[in-house]
C-alpha cells in the first residue's frame, strides 16, 4: 500500500532561519511526487512536481529535492509570508488518472 | 477565470439529513476530484471523474455519491449524513496531459451533529 509520511508535524522558525521538511514515501513505482502549499481556510496550491531521483526544483525561497525514498523541501531564509502547511503527495507509476496519496502535512510558522 | 469554485463554504447538518456539495471549474479541465481533509490525516480521495460521463471510487467512497453533470461540474452527495462525515471537503480539477497538477477549490467545511 502506498504511504506518505511527513516530518516534522510542525516547525517554528525565526525569519531568516533556513530549514528542511521531509517527505518519506513508499510506492510501487513513482510517477510523480508533488508539493503543495496550503494557507489556513484555503485549498492547497501547487508548488512542484518531481519525477525522478536526483531532480531538483526551485521557486523563490523554496527548493525541492527527490531521492528514491524521500523528498525534502528546503526553505532558505524564510519570511513570515512563507508560513503555511506544506503537503507532499505521490502518484504511483501504475496510475494514470491523477490519484494522489497525500501526507498529513508540515505546519510551518515563521516569526519576524 | 474563477478557477475551481465550491458551494456552500460552510454547512451544518443533523445526522440523517442529506445534502449536495457543488463544484465547478472554468479551466476546461477533463478530470475532477473530491477529497476530504481531517486533522492529522491529510487529504483522502473520495471519488474522481477522469472525464465527462465517468466516475470512479477513491480511497474513502462509503456514504457518498457523485455526479459529473457536464465537463464543468462535479457534485458530491451525502444521502444520510453521519458525524463521521464531519470534515473539510475539497474539489480539484486537472487538465489533460502529462503534468498531473491538480487545482483545488477553497473547500466546504461540513459539520454533522
Amino acid at each position: 500500500e502506498d504511504q506518505v509520511t511527513q516530518s516534522p508535524e510542525a516547525l517554528r522558525l525565526q525569519e531568516g532561519e533556513s530549514s528542511s521538511l521531509n517527505c518519506s514515501y513508499t510506492v510501487s513505482g513513482l510517477r510523480g511526487l508533488f508539493w503543495y502549499r496550503q494557507d489556513p481556510g484555503k485549498g492547497p496550491e501547487f508548488l512542484f512536481t518531481l519525477y525522478s531521483a536526483g531532480e531538483e526544483k526551485e521557486k523563490e525561497r523554496l527548493k525541492a529535492t527527490l531521492t528514491k525514498k524521500e523528498s525534502f523541501l528546503h526553505i532558505t531564509a524564510p519570511k513570515p509570508e512563507d508560513s503555511a502547511t506544506y503537503l507532499c503527495a505521490v502518484q504511483a507509476a501504475t496510475d494514470s488518472w491523477g490519484k494522489l496519496q497525500f501526507g498529513a502535512g508540515t505546519q510551518v510558522v515563521v516569526t519576524p | 477565470n474563477a478557477g475551481v469554485t465550491q458551494t456552500p463554504k460552510f454547512q451544518v447538518l443533523k445526522t440523517g439529513q442529506s445534502m449536495t456539495l457543488q463544484c465547478a471549474q472554468d479551466m476546461n479541465h477533463n478530470s475532477m476530484y473530491w477529497y476530504r481533509q481531517d486533522p492529522g490525516m491529510g487529504l483522502r480521495l473520495i471519488y474522481y471523474s477522469a472525464s465527462e460521463g465517468t466516475t470512479d471510487k477513491g480511497e474513502v467512497p462509503n456514504g457518498y455519491n457523485v455526479s459529473r453533470l457536464n465537463k464543468r461540474e462535479f457534485s458530491l452527495r451525502l444521502e444520510s449524513a453521519a458525524p463521521s462525515q464531519t470534515s473539510v471537503y475539497f474539489c480539484a480539477s486537472m487538465p489533460q496531459g502529462a503534468s498531473y497538477e491538480q487545482y483545488f477549490g477553497p473547500g466546504t467545511r461540513l459539520t454533522v451533529t
